[in-house]
């Protein structure tokens, strides 16, 4: 089916160690999106990459990385993570920038920290 | 402040009612505004946009904007306990990331 995917749907990582949020699309969307999700906090935009070749930090960029490997993939990595990184991670995309669309989110991961 | 303002709830209805959910925003330069669902565990889906100066149909869902007040709101008409999940508001101004207001929890209850 198309649309877009996560993987890893669950991981714990112990503090300090480091790891790789994949995400793939299949429409041919132009722009994809990180956000991180905590209870009270809402949707929070961590980076983002308008078109393949550039990323721009979000909100909540500090402790992150990404790299928009081609169009279709999006991955966020954490160098070295911390328990303030417990959250579930969307990543989402749009065919243009977002305003006649809407976005389409993949199902998310869901990271302890511990 | 946050530019567009969400009451979390929860909301809890029983089944058959009309549900109310609102946003208010603070600028007034927004383009769209879109209404997502999300289920429990689920990633968030479009539900519906409207732009900023209409209101939308959609079944038994309206998005509704008054620019006035700056005011954002989705109706939903006769009520199940399918439509239970998380509702977000968000706005789109321009080549910039859509904004998300923190959701509202509603419960419909059978």
């Amino acid at each position: 089916n198309a649309g877009v995917t996560q993987t890893p749907k669950f991981q714990v990582l112990k503090t300090g160690q480091s790891m790789t949020l994949q995400c793939a699309q299949d429409m041919n969307h132009n722009s994809m999106y990180w956000y991180r999700q905590d209870p009270g906090m809402g949707l929070r935009l961590i980076y983002y990459s308008a078109s393949e070749g550039t990323t721009d930090k979000g909100e909540v960029p500090n402790g992150y990385n990404v790299s928009r490997l081609n169009k279709r993939e999006f991955s966020l990595r954490l160098e070295s993570a911390a328990p303030s990184q417990t959250s579930v991670y969307f990543c989402a995309s749009v065919k243009g920038t977002g305003g006649d669309y809407g976005y389409t989110f993949g199902s998310g991961t869901r990271l302890t920290v511990v | 402040q946050k530019e567009v303002e969400q009451d979390p709830g929860p909301l809890s209805v029983p089944e058959g009612a009309i549900v109310s959910l609102n946003c208010t925003y603070s600028n007034s330069a927004f383009q769209y505004f879109m209404w997502y669902r999300q289920y429990s565990r689920k990633g968030p889906e479009l539900l519906m946009y409207t732009y900023s100066s209409g209101n939308k149909e959609d079944g038994r869902f309206t998005a509704q904007v008054d620019k006035s007040s700056k005011y954002i709101s989705l109706f939903i008409r006769d009520s199940q306990p399918s439509d239970s999940a998380t509702y977000l508001c968000a706005y789109y101004s321009g080549n910039t990331p859509l904004v998300f207001g923190k959701g509202t929890r509603l419960s419909v209850i059978a």
